[in-house]
């Protein structure tokens, strides 16, 4: 099955900046997902999306991150206030003939300075 | 608290022979295992799953093993091939809509010529 598409592939921005990771799915898919994976660190869950609203999140998914789908295509994950510590890959996946098995993006590298 | 581990950082294993990737867990709730691959720079790759109601799947070249009394999970990769040479990750679904994986740390598998 083919991959969501990401952008932009790197952000740099300084600590206390918002920023927004956007991904791209195919339409039919019905649940979207953010990791991250810090360097050196394994991939770790933040949030789930189904049918226009978050299903599950981890605890990392503070009141400093939201998710939204504002024109029914693009998948967002915004930090309002960006910390060093949010320096990391992150990914977005899809899933639509599972929800187990999910597919995933090739990445946003956010460097925090 | 290590829910999925993986306590080979890394394996080297010669092209052609099999390699076997290795995973615990602890908590016998879970409902379907799942292996990835990643290469530097890229999104993880869904390889093979297994649910919890099978002890074995296969996929051409990959096979995964479930052994549910010993909470393991294992990847068998014959043969081995140059292109395997990446870190590959195991994951859990608690089961159920769209929850999010749980990862291991990951095995970084070098495949020598």
């Amino acid at each position: 099955e083919p991959e969501v598409t990401q952008t932009p592939s790197h952000q740099v921005t300084q600590m206390g900046q918002e920023v927004i990771l956007r991904c791209v799915p195919i339409s039919n898919h019905l649940y979207f997902y953010w990791y991250r994976q810090i360097l050196g660190q394994k991939v770790e869950f933040l949030v789930s999306f189904y049918n226009n609203e978050i299903s599950e999140k981890s605890e990392i998914f503070d009141d400093q991150f939201s998710v939204e789908r504002p024109d029914g295509s693009n998948f967002t994950l915004k930090i309002r206030s960006t910390k060093l510590e949010d320096s990391a890959m992150y990914f977005c996946a899809r899933s639509s003939l599972s929800p187990y098995e999910q597919y995933f993006g090739p990445g946003t590298r956010l460097t925090v300075t | 608290d290590q829910q999925v581990k993986q306590n080979s950082p890394s394996l080297s294993v010669q092209e052609g022979r099999i390699s076997i990737l290795n995973c615990d867990y602890t908590n016998s709730m879970f409902d379907y295992f799942l292996w990835y691959k990643k290469y530097p720079a890229e999104g993880p790759t869904f390889l093979i799953s297994i649910s919890s109601i099978k002890d074995k799947n296969e996929d051409g070249r990959f096979t995964v093993f479930l052994n549910k009394s010993a909470k393991h999970l294992s990847l068998h990769i014959v043969p081995s091939q140059p292109g395997d040479s990446a870190v590959y990750f195991c994951a859990v679904a608690p089961g159920g809509g769209a929850d999010g994986l749980t990862f291991g740390k990951g095995t970084h598998l070098i495949i020598q010529p």
